[in-house]
């Protein structure tokens, strides 16, 4: 049972244009997301999270937006740079929890 | 100065071998976990520790044993390694399980993939 879905498996996106990752839960006792980054043969780190009392939040090119009745969260970079090419993973927990339960991840690819 | 290492990086081995990897972070964290990523790229939580304590043990089969010396290190040890096991393991940590401080960003090692022939 997956409680964390990342449907785009992959995205490619043309530099300096905004890229959008997507993310869905199923489990409303989630309140705390995250997004991590990962390069190939390095372990995932961390880029921005949001607590559900907020729907937004910023962080230079990085903003997270969380749409609770949709069990809805995305990420935006803009503008996209091909550094950015990397594989994405969505995480949520709970408060008091301290397991992550994380998303199968978007790889997303910048186009020079 | 890297926060979260782990060694080995790789390691290859054969089925029924018995092998250990070892993790240990910098960062003065209480947490630390092992989370195993399979070939479906599916990130998952194998368990996690707080200041030795066992917090969290998701159905990871009893070959898999976690040992905490300390709360910098968070080992695993594998016991009768099966084609299975072939997987990337991470190690993180996180300040989660302080009071206080409950939601938690974790930090994570550069993993190691474990090939089981």
């Amino acid at each position: 049972d997956q409680q964390v879905k990342q449907n785009s498996p992959s995205l490619s996106v043309q530099e300096g244009r905004i890229s959008i990752l997507n993310c869905d839960y199923t489990n409303s006792m989630f309140d705390y997301f995250l997004w991590y980054k990962k390069y190939p043969a390095e372990g995932p780190t961390f880029l921005i999270s949001i607590s559900s009392i907020k729907d937004k939040n910023e962080d230079g090119r990085f903003t997270v937006f969380l749409n609770k009745s949709a069990k809805h969260l995305s990420l935006h970079i803009v503008p996209s740079q091909p550094g950015d090419s990397a594989v994405y993973f969505c995480a949520a927990s709970w408060f008091g929890n301290e397991k992550l339960t994380f998303g199968t991840g978007t790889r997303l690819t910048i186009i020079p | 100065d890297t926060a979260v290492s782990q060694t080995p990086k790789y390691l290859v081995t054969q089925m029924g071998n018995d092998k250990s990897i070892k993790c240990e972070q910098n960062l003065g964290h209480d947490t630390m976990y092992w989370y195993k990523q399979d070939s479906k790229k599916f990130l998952k939580i194998m368990f996690s520790y707080n200041n030795k304590e066992l917090i969290i043990n998701e159905t990871v089969p009893n070959r898999f044993s976690p040992k905490s010396p300390d709360k910098a290190h968070l080992n695993l040890h594998i016991n009768s390694l099966e084609l299975g096991d072939s997987a990337v393991y991470f190690c993180a940590s996180s300040q989660a399980g302080l009071a206080g401080v409950s939601y938690n960003e974790q930090f994570f090692g550069p993993g190691t993939r474990l090939t089981v022939l």
